[in-house]
Formats: C-alpha cells, structure tokens, sequence
C-alpha cells in the first residue's frame, strides 16, 4: 500500500452523467495531482494542488474539475464526458510540491473510468 | 517540447537473469530522474531515483545508471524475479520542483 487511497476502482459512465473520483492520501503529503493514463501513452498530468491551493491545469477540459478541501483530500468532479475520456485517472501526493529534495509522487492504483 | 522515451515498449526475460530497461531523454537540463513500476490493475511505484550530480545508484536489486553525455537513463534488475513483471517508466524533471515528464513505459515479462 502507499498511503493513496482512490475510490472508486472502477467507473461506468454515461456522457450525460455527472460522477466523482475521490481520493484521499495518509502520507501527511501537502501536494496532490490528478493524472490521466491512456493505453499506449505516457502518463499526462492534469492538475496539481499545493497546499490546498490548484498550482497547475494542464489545459485540462472544463468537463474535468478538480476540488481540493485540504491537504489529505482531492476530488475530480465530471460531467458529460465524452468517450476519449476513458483511461485510468490516477491520484499521486508528494511532501510539497517544488521541494528542492524530493520529487518523488505515491500513486494511488487509479479509477478505471469507461465512458459510454 | 521535451520527452521522455523509453528504446524498448516489451522486454522479455529469463527467470534469474539480469535485465536492463532503457530511457533517452532530450532535455539537457534535466536535474532529477525517477523509474516507477506499475503491475498490472495498480498504480505506479516508486523504484529507485538519482539526480544529475550522481552517474550511479543501487537499491535493493536495483541500479540505475545515468550517462549525461548521451542523455541516456538505465535500470538494471538483478535476478528478475518472476514478480518483477510490470510496465517499468523513467520519468525526468528540470528546474529543482519542475514537472515530471513520463515516458510511455516498458513492459518486462519474466519467463520461468
């Protein structure tokens, strides 16, 4: 286990449904990200959270929004989503975002999100 | 833009032997260099990392090599076992606290 917790696993949608992937980390980490992985693609980064403030959006779709209440919680709220959307969205946490040692991101094992 | 990639998408490996898993990436400036591995239906974890002052690093069974001349990254496994079957991605990241940029991923199968 590395301490990031994502629910759910696994997610089906519709394009005109409205859904949440949440993800909550108990590393004390105060930097948190949403990431998309594709099939056959590297990993995209889509938005990044410092300190419970949003440092970064990766020129990410409005359909994507990111919420984050405090440093131990990050919620990725979607609506009508189109099918390309489908990938495994991962969640990652570092200790801080630009620290000058340690780079380093825990990952969650990811929402398997399916648009239909 | 910059890129990470990785010289091999599949790597297949006998049980016991030694395996290298290669990564070139372009930015010259890169300071911080990560390999992650992820199984299948998990997300990815953290190997082993260096940073551009070092050209070498050993973990547990692992190695990485980092040739700045040739921008080039390694990672050696020593021993594949048969639970080291997994995507293996380098990942890189310039300006101290920049952005990680991922290559796509090498898929090291293990045969017994």
């Amino acid at each position: 286990e590395t301490g990031v917790t994502q629910t759910p696993r696994h997610l089906v949608m519709g394009m005109t449904n409205k859904k949440s992937l949440k993800c909550e980390q108990h590393l004390g980490h105060n930097a948190m990200y949403w990431y998309k992985q594709s099939a056959k693609k590297p990993l995209e980064l889509m938005f990044v959270y410092n300190f419970k403030e949003q440092t970064e959006n990766n020129s990410v779709p409005s359909r994507f929004s990111p919420e984050c209440p405090n440093s131990s919680h990050l919620f990725l709220h979607l609506h009508t989503l189109q099918p390309e959307d489908s990938a495994l969205y991962l969640c990652a946490s570092s200790p801080v975002r630009g620290a000058a040692t340690n780079e380093k991101l825990f990952f969650g094992s990811g929402t398997q999100l399916s648009v239909l | 833009g910059e890129s990470v990639g990785l010289h091999l998408p599949t790597l297949s490996v006998q049980e016991g032997d030694n395996s290298i898993i290669n990564c070139a990436y372009s930015n010259s400036a890169s300071d911080y260099f990560i390999w992650y591995k992820q199984e299948s239906g998990k997300g990815p974890q953290f190997i082993i990392d260096i940073r551009s002052n070092m050209d070498k690093r050993q973990g547990q069974r692992v190695t990485v090599l980092l040739n700045k001349t040739v921008k080039h990254l390694s990672l050696q496994i020593a021993a594949t076992q048969p639970g080291d079957s997994a995507v293996y991605f380098c990942a890189e990241s310039f300006n101290q606290g920049g952005k990680l940029i991922f290559g796509q991923g090498t898929e090291l199968s293990v045969k017994p």
